[in-house]
């Protein structure tokens, strides 16, 4: 158990719709991260948090990617218009004491 | 910029040791990590060290890093079939988001 859930596990969407999911932190924690992984690949950085302030966007993938933690607990990820190339794994995180990342079970997007 | 390489496939029998290496190219990297992905799951922590070490030990993990030549590996001894997955090297500057690299793949023939 790494201590964050994702919501859903599983999104099957037309392109063109929009999707979003949510990430929960099971305990406090000041940095949240969201990454993507791709067929083949490593995960890539998307984005981040320190509470509720967004600390990093500019690798968000294009302005159809949009993310918010409100409150400084759970974290959304929006994305706008979905494209078949949106068809990833996305991964959010946590950070523990040696910036080594704790990763939720992800929510795989597939879009037809 | 930053990139973290890795050989894609590695093939061990059970009982052997597996050495899957990796190469990163930012010499201001802090802390290396190694992530175990398996198949339909997420990314698992194996460990991590710090740059200014050269081996970690942690059961039958070994970690060796040489900051000249911005090489990391891990061993894994007795590798056993529950070990077959996607190993995945990264690399952070202590604050920055993680650096990954593509994977390796390792298949661990009974």
């Amino acid at each position: 158990d790494t201590g964050v859930s994702q919501d859903p596990r599983h999104k099957i969407t037309k392109r063109g719709q929009n999707v979003t999911f949510r990430c929960d932190p099971i305990s406090e924690h000041n940095r949240l991260y969201w990454y993507r992984q791709t067929l083949g690949q490593g995960p890539e950085f998307l984005t981040y948090f320190q509470n509720e302030a967004q600390l990093e966007k500019s690798r968000l993938l294009s302005d159809r990617f949009s993310a918010e933690r409100p409150k400084g607990s759970f974290s959304t990820l929006e994305i706008q218009r979905t494209e078949q190339g949106d068809s990833a794994m996305y991964l959010c995180a946590l950070r523990g004491s040696y910036n080594e990342q704790f990763f939720g079970p992800g929510t795989r997007l597939t879009v037809l | 910029g930053e990139d973290v390489e890795q050989s894609l496939f590695l093939s061990v029998r059970e009982g052997d040791s597996s050495v899957i290496n990796c190469t990163y190219t930012d010499s201001s990297s802090t802390y290396l990590y190694w992530y175990k992905q398996e198949p339909g799951a997420g990314l698992q922590l194996l460990t991590y060290i710090f740059s200014n070490m050269d081996m970690k030990q942690d059961q039958r993990l070994t970690v060796l890093l040489n900051k000249k030549d911005k090489h990391l590996s891990l061993r894994i001894a007795d590798t056993q079939t529950g070990d077959s997955a996607i190993y995945f090297c990264a690399e952070s500057m202590g604050n920055t988001p993680l650096v990954f690299g593509k994977g390796t793949r390792l298949s661990v023939i009974a």
